[in-house]
């Protein structure tokens, strides 16, 4: 059964820090996707990750997959306010694009 | 406007009635997704479709109910519902490795 875990799963920052949310996966898989979700709102997607080594940067969050380890990584450089919202991780077990297994989501505040 | 959209947006519904949540999409794509999205958890898939009557199960089928007689309908229907169905449910339709939500749906069963 292919299981996805984030950690951390709360995660309180200042702004200007740096920090990693880690999304581990059970199984072998090329495809890995990262959202965010505003509260009540639907999921909007921030990164589709589709090989080995793949890394993806937009403004201060940068992704990036490893499918040996079975990890990918969302790094948030120099947070801000705005940044604060549940980001998810999810990994496409059939790599057939939508068959989606989530990980738990990690929340993150960004205080001033 | 192309896009997928889902009906109704917010529900409250009694013990054991039938309830149908609508999805309707645009771009005519092949594959449509059925998740649930409950209180601190990620999103669970319910059902998936390939194609028009094509479907499957997903993590947590039961007790739901899936047809897809057009390409661009999806719908989902609780036959009975249960408290435990209280949930936000997201559709979803990829073409490719993009996939794309719709807005959700937040249902009550009291």
């Amino acid at each position: 059964e292919l299981k996805v875990e984030q950690n951390p799963l709360f995660l309180s920052m200042q702004e200007g820090k740096n920090y990693t949310i880690y999304c581990n996966y059970s199984t072998t898989s090329d495809r890995l996707y990262w959202y965010r979700q505003d509260p009540g709102k639907s999921l909007e997607s921030l990164f589709v990750l589709l090989s080995n080594g793949a890394v993806k940067q937009e403004g201060r969050l940068m992704a990036s997959l490893d499918t040996k380890a079975r990890l990918s990584t969302l790094h948030i450089t120099a947070a801000v306010h705005d940044l604060s919202a549940t980001y998810f991780c999810a990994v496409d077990k059939d790599n057939q694009g939508g068959k989606l297994i989530f990980g738990q989501g990690t929340e993150l505040s960004v205080k001033p | 406007d192309a896009g997928i959209t889902q009906s109704p947006r917010y529900k409250i519904t009694e013990t054991g009635r039938q309830v149908t949540l609508m999805c309707h999409q645009t771009w005519s794509h092949s594959y449509m997704f059925w998740y649930r999205q409950d209180l601190g958890h990620g999103l669970r898939l319910i059902y998936y479709s390939a194609a028009a009557d094509i479907t499957d199960k997903g993590e947590v089928p039961d007790g739901y109910v899936v047809s897809r007689s057009k390409t661009e309908n999806f719908p989902l229907t609780l036959e009975s519902a249960t408290r435990s169905q209280t949930s936000v449910y997201f559709c979803a339709s990829s073409e490719w490795a993009t996939i794309y939500f719709g807005e959700g749906s937040w249902l009550t069963v009291v």
